[in-house]
């Protein structure tokens, strides 16, 4: 089974702190996600990468960015972390192989003080 | 560029009820359609998923959904529900984004409430 592995499952930071939110796959997936979840509007892309040190900007990058230096780790980073941040984020990896799905890890509930 | 809608924000049924969960989809091109369940404090697990072919496709835990062209539906089905089985459901969308790599476009997700 595909293991995707964030590193905390829940974090608190305050305003203004720069943030890492950590996730890595054992399965030597080609492509990670980063999404964050909110209430009433679903799962929302942040970025994405389809290989190491690639980077793809999704539908709500403002105040993200992230890093891919090794293929099975990804990370997220919220460089000012401020209020309308705190979200549950999640990441989640895909082969590079036709139709397959993504595989999402448990995901890390944030809440920006 | 595609978009999932999921009519219902919350279902209740009670357990040994049938079920159906709505999804409609906006598309251009041939979809590939999934349904992912997420259960209180975890991630999404893929219940199944459509990439052509039979129309009708099985997944875990007893669903079931329907790929209806016509109707741009993609519904979710279990003939008979068990209390384990609340959660919130998402539909999502694939669409290409490079060769082989696809990103999704989730619904708003129903939250399915099972009483006994």
């Amino acid at each position: 089974d595909v293991k995707v592995t964030q590193s905390s499952r829940y974090l608190v930071k305050r305003t203004g702190e720069k943030v890492f939110l950590e996730c890595v796959q054992d399965m030597d997936h080609e492509n990670m996600f980063w999404y964050r979840q909110d209430p009433g509007l679903g799962l929302r892309l942040i970025y994405f990468s389809y290989d190491v040190k690639m980077k793809e900007k999704g539908d709500i990058p403002e105040g993200y960015s992230v890093s891919r230096e090794k293929k099975e780790r990804f990370s997220l980073i919220l460089e000012s972390a401020s209020t309308n941040q705190t979200s549950m984020y999640l990441c989640a990896s895909l082969p590079a192989t036709l139709r397959q799905p993504q595989h999402f890890g448990d995901g890390t509930r944030l809440s920006i003080l | 560029a595609q978009s999932v809608t999921q009519p219902d924000i919350h279902i209740t049924v009670s357990e040994g009820a049938s079920l159906e969960l709505r999804c409609n989809y906006s598309y251009g091109a041939t979809p590939y359609l999934f349904w992912y369940v997420q259960s209180p404090g975890q991630g999404l697990q893929l219940l199944l998923k459509y990439f052509s072919g039979d129309t009708l496709v099985q997944g875990i835990k007893g669903f079931e959904a329907e790929f209806k062209r016509s109707q741009s539906s993609f519904n979710l089905r279990k003939p008979s529900v068990h209390w384990s089985d609340a959660a919130e459901y998402f539909c999502a969308v694939g669409a290409s984004l490079t060769g082989t790599a696809s990103k999704l476009t989730f619904g708003t997700g129903t939250r399915l409430q099972v009483t006994l």
